[in-house]
């Protein structure tokens, strides 16, 4: 089944700054790959996803990227906010096993300093 | 329109007891998944559900969880003679269908603390 790396576990930014958070992925079949922000006390809520055939993807200050040779995918958010502060989690569909869709990363713990 | 709901929101018991926790999808979705978070942990994959056919319950812990679904719609996962390991937020999610690239739609979450 799939595996999900996510690095780093917590990330502490200026506001402003741009935050980098990577996941790598073992299954080279996953073609699908989706980035979840939690915030505290809330459930997590997709907020960006990137499909195999293309390498990049941007929306407002948030872009993700993929390298599939290399089988991982970044989230890039530019211009921090306080509000950016959450826990964000990559996932990468499990082909190969039946627990369900989906194989969640450890998450990356944002905190953005104003 | 209505997201995911889950009741009850925090819910504290005492190590031995059964709790019964209740998951409400989207209206229409037919694919619902229970998730385990531990704290500071990512999410554990526990049972899905896709329309009528029988669930996968491979991510279940133990004997001493279960699920049902009634009527492809409202789900509830149930912990028998809880243990202290079992306190985390139990998440629910649904999708659309259960595609391998569909989003899931999660709830708030509900707290179990066993004392």
């Amino acid at each position: 089944g799939e595996n999900v790396e996510q690095h780093p576990s917590t990330l502490s930014v200026q506001e402003g700054d741009s935050a980098v958070i990577k996941c790598t992925y073992s299954d080279s079949a996953s073609n699908y790959f989706p980035w979840y922000k939690q915030e505290l006390g809330k459930g997590p809520q997709l907020i960006i996803d990137i499909r195999s055939n293309v390498g990049e993807k941007k929306d407002q200050r948030i872009a993700v990227t993929l390298n599939k040779t290399a089988k991982h995918f970044s989230l890039h958010i530019t211009e921090t906010q306080p509000e950016d502060s959450a826990v964000y989690f990559c996932a990468a569909p499990n082909y190969g096993g039946s627990q369900g869709n989906l194989i969640f990363g450890k998450g990356t713990k944002l905190s953005v300093k104003p | 329109g209505a997201g995911v709901s889950q009741s009850p929101s925090n819910k504290v018991t005492e190590k031995g007891k059964d709790v019964e926790l209740r998951c409400d999808p989207i209206s229409g979705h037919t694919a619902l998944y229970w998730y385990r978070q531990s704290l500071g942990q990512g999410l554990e994959f526990l049972i899905y559900f896709q329309g009528n056919s029988a669930p996968d319950k491979s991510g279940l812990p133990s004997d001493r969880f279960s699920a049902e679904r009634t009527g492809g719609s409202v789900s509830t996962l149930t912990i028998q003679r809880t243990q202290q390991e079992d306190s985390a937020v139990y998440l629910c999610a649904s999708s659309l269908v259960r595609g391998l690239t569909d989003t899931q739609y999660f709830g708030p979450g509900t707290r179990l603390t066993v004392l």
